[in-house]
């Protein structure tokens, strides 16, 4: 089965500071690495993507950082705010597949003062 | 403008029930997903239809899961004989095209708020 393995499960990072977020995946034909966000009781939401062809993309203060060798990207959060406290989810896809999501397992980030 | 919208919300059937959930995507996208949220996890693909096509029902976990989107629009996910392995959060998602008719841009999958489905 496909798997992206997404860590930490949890984390707690002061007001100001920064959040990263690590995923791992497996199968080299995925081509395009989203990072959702979901509240509770609410759908994800797409905050940034990237495509294999970079190693970084910014956004604000949303970072993909990707490395296509380790079969790695993460997303670092600069100057967290208590709004982004919520749950993370990594995924992947293949754009010669149907672009199905493949998910990691979600990391709940808690925004602390 | 407005989003994905699924209804019911909430869903609660009793273990040998049948339940129907309803999505309506964003006008005009060709793409629509289902995707199960069990609590604590993250979504995993059931289906995937292309305008009123299923394409891919791989993720379906057994016979008793049954989509359809018979005018390309609104889809509805069915399921029979409810277990209570059931219970989950069911996400549908709509984009506006497929990546391949896009010729390389990929478009970004809206998602519903889910239906939150309870089997006792």
């Amino acid at each position: 089965q496909q798997q992206v393995k997404q860590s930490p499960q949890s984390l707690i990072v002061q007001k100001g500071g920064i959040s990263i977020i690590n995923c791992a995946y497996e199968n080299t034909a995925f081509d395009y690495f989203p990072w959702y966000q979901q509240f509770p009781g609410k759908g994800p939401a797409l905050l940034i993507a990237i495509r294999p062809d970079v190693s970084e993309k910014k956004e604000g203060r949303f970072t993909i950082s990707f490395n296509k060798s380790a079969k790695q990207f993460s997303l670092h959060i600069m100057d967290s705010q208590p709004g982004d406290s919520a749950t993370y989810f990594c995924a992947a896809s293949m754009s010669r597949g149907n672009e199905k999501l493949t998910f990691g397992t979600g990391t709940r980030l808690t925004i602390i003062p | 403008g407005a989003g994905v919208s699924q209804s019911p919300r909430y869903k609660v059937a009793k273990r040998g029930q049948d339940v129907a959930l309803r999505c309506d995507p964003i006008s005009g996208h060709v793409s629509l997903f289902w995707y199960q949220q069990a609590l604590g996890q993250g979504p995993e693909f059931l289906t995937y239809f292309q305008n009123e096509a299923q394409l891919d029902k791989s993720g379906l976990p057994s016979d008793r899961f049954f989509a359809e989107r018979p005018e390309g629009s609104v889809s509805t996910l069915k399921i029979q004989r409810t277990q209570q392995e059931d219970s989950a959060v069911y996400l549908c998602a709509s984009s506006l095209v497929s990546f391949r008719l896009a010729g390389g841009s990929l478009y970004e999958q809206y998602f519903g708020p889910g239906t939150r489905l309870t089997v006792t």
